[in-house]
């Protein structure tokens, strides 16, 4: 079955650290890129950036970038998303999500979809 | 920044009836726009992709149109599991990729 696989809930303290994870199975995991996207609580959808398996090469949203670090092993097909000192406003569901690519139009979409990991930040 | 304006932000609609919610990108995107359902409590699924294009295994009853500045996606007969939230997303040029506000669909 094609799935992503997604780490289970986490409750953090502010100023902690933490990183989930996302399995890629069922499909050439270094064939897609992996996103990965923020819905905070009652809130809409924040693509936060993306990243090649393949090579590790990252793009951030401008809005994410030095905030979240995303990281990749091909070789055990699971992509990262990871923060060094946790916020309260950190609170909120992250989904990754398979990123196809057409490389001769440009045009790509999020066409799988993992369940979601729910990160808490509370003192 | 690209901004993506969605209308409306709810709709109510009786089973049957035909649903269009508008996506309006602050510049001009080409085709480089998608369509996602979320139910509550779930992940989004992929509808529609390149503005017109239906995904694989998605009823015929979800149709996008469009290109440029202005988009269009329509459900031509709503039926009880259409119940969502649903969100167009443009991603013309990286790293800039954004979500429209979403439009929350209630049967009524």
């Amino acid at each position: 079955e094609v799935q992503l696989v997604q780490s289970g809930a986490e409750v953090k303290k502010p100023g902690e650290s933490l990183r989930i994870s996302c399995k890629g199975s069922g499909y050439s995991f270094t064939s897609y890129w992996i996103s990965w996207v923020r819905q905070m609580p009652g809130k809409g959808l924040e693509w936060m950036g993306r990243i090649d398996p393949s090579d590790s090469y990252t793009n951030y949203s401008p809005s994410f970038q030095g905030h979240v670090t995303i990281s990749a092993d091909k070789s055990i097909s699971t992509a990262y998303l990871q923060w060094s000192s946790l916020k309260a406003s950190d609170t909120a569901m992250y989904y990754c999500a398979r990123t196809h690519i057409v490389v001769v139009t440009a045009h790509w979409y999020f066409d799988l979809w993992g369940r979601g990991t729910l990160v808490t930040v509370s003192s | 920044d690209i901004q993506m304006t969605q209308s409306p932000s709810s709709l109510s609609a009786s089973v049957g009836d035909r649903v269009t919610i508008t996506c309006q990108a602050s510049q001009d995107i080409s085709n480089y726009l998608n369509w996602y359902q979320q139910k509550p409590g779930k992940a989004p699924k992929l509808l529609i992709y390149d503005a017109s294009n239906l995904e694989t295994g998605v009823p015929s009853r979800f149709s996008g149109s469009g290109s440029g500045t202005d988009f269009t996606f329509t459900i031509s007969s709503l039926q009880p599991e259409d119940i969502a939230t649903y969100y167009c997303q443009q991603y013309d040029n990286l790293p800039q990729v954004t979500f429209g506000q979403g439009t929350r669909l209630e049967i009524k």
